[in-house]
């Protein structure tokens, strides 16, 4: 079982641009979650999706847009970057039938320029 | 809304000595507690959870958290800490039913672990 996985490790964008992060979850999962972590803060809800629909939303703009897919993996986008987006961007996968124990992947390093 | 306040940015202690990492919650009802472990670059690994019945329950790495509802708190605690134990601690908490999860995360605890 590889868990859950993300992609890229690392990524340098400029502000203004879109960026695109990807998620697959750990086998048997269905609810795909995402989160922000600023440096030295802890993870922010951001959504969930569950059933390829978002079922859940933080407080963060539309900025951020997700996607989840027939094999329940996951896309988290961000247009338009801020400097303020620059964080590390976590997936979270769990059963939607589950008590909200959810399992992390690595993250992906988002560094705005 | 449910909340979490974890009161100690930093903690430092000596390898061998106890441990005991604070978290209070807020919250309308028992809710789901957890906490995660993170080591620096890294996500987050669930070291235990509360969902009901026992209130001191056993995680990995040695670690157990009481649940005490009076005081809203589910403080991590450990009897002799290891270097290895340097890390993040992040204590978590989730709805009290099944369904869309939504997690919230107190700011975290660095632990930082001296010979």
């Amino acid at each position: 079982d590889a868990g859950v996985t993300q992609s890229p490790t690392h990524l340098i964008k400029t502000r203004g641009q879109q960026v695109t992060l990807r998620c697959s979850p750990k086998s048997g999962h269905d609810t795909v979650s995402w989160y922000q972590q600023a440096l030295g803060q802890g993870p922010q809800f951001i959504f969930q999706y569950y059933e390829e629909e978002e079922r859940q939303r933080g407080n963060f703009p539309d900025r951020f847009s997700g996607h989840q897919f027939p094999n329940y993996s996951s896309e988290l986008n961000v247009n338009a970057l801020l400097l303020g987006d620059s964080a590390l961007y976590l997936c979270a996968s769990s059963l939607l039938s589950g008590r909200g124990e959810q399992f992390f992947g690595p993250g992906t390093r988002l560094t705005v320029l | 809304a449910q909340s979490v306040t974890q009161p100690d940015i930093h903690i430092t202690v000596s390898e061998g000595a106890s441990l005991e990492l604070r978290c209070n919650y807020s919250y309308g009802a028992t809710p789901y507690l957890f906490w995660y472990v993170q080591s620096p670059g890294q996500g987050l690994q669930l070291l235990l959870k509360y969902f009901s019945g026992d209130t001191l329950v056993q995680g990995i790495k040695g670690f157990e958290a009481e649940f005490k509802r009076s005081q809203s708190s589910f403080n991590l605690r450990k009897p002799s800490v290891h270097w290895s134990d340097a890390a993040e601690y992040f204590c978590a908490v989730g709805p009290i039913s099944g369904g869309y999860q939504k997690v919230t995360f107190g700011t975290g605890t660095k632990l930082q672990v001296i010979p």
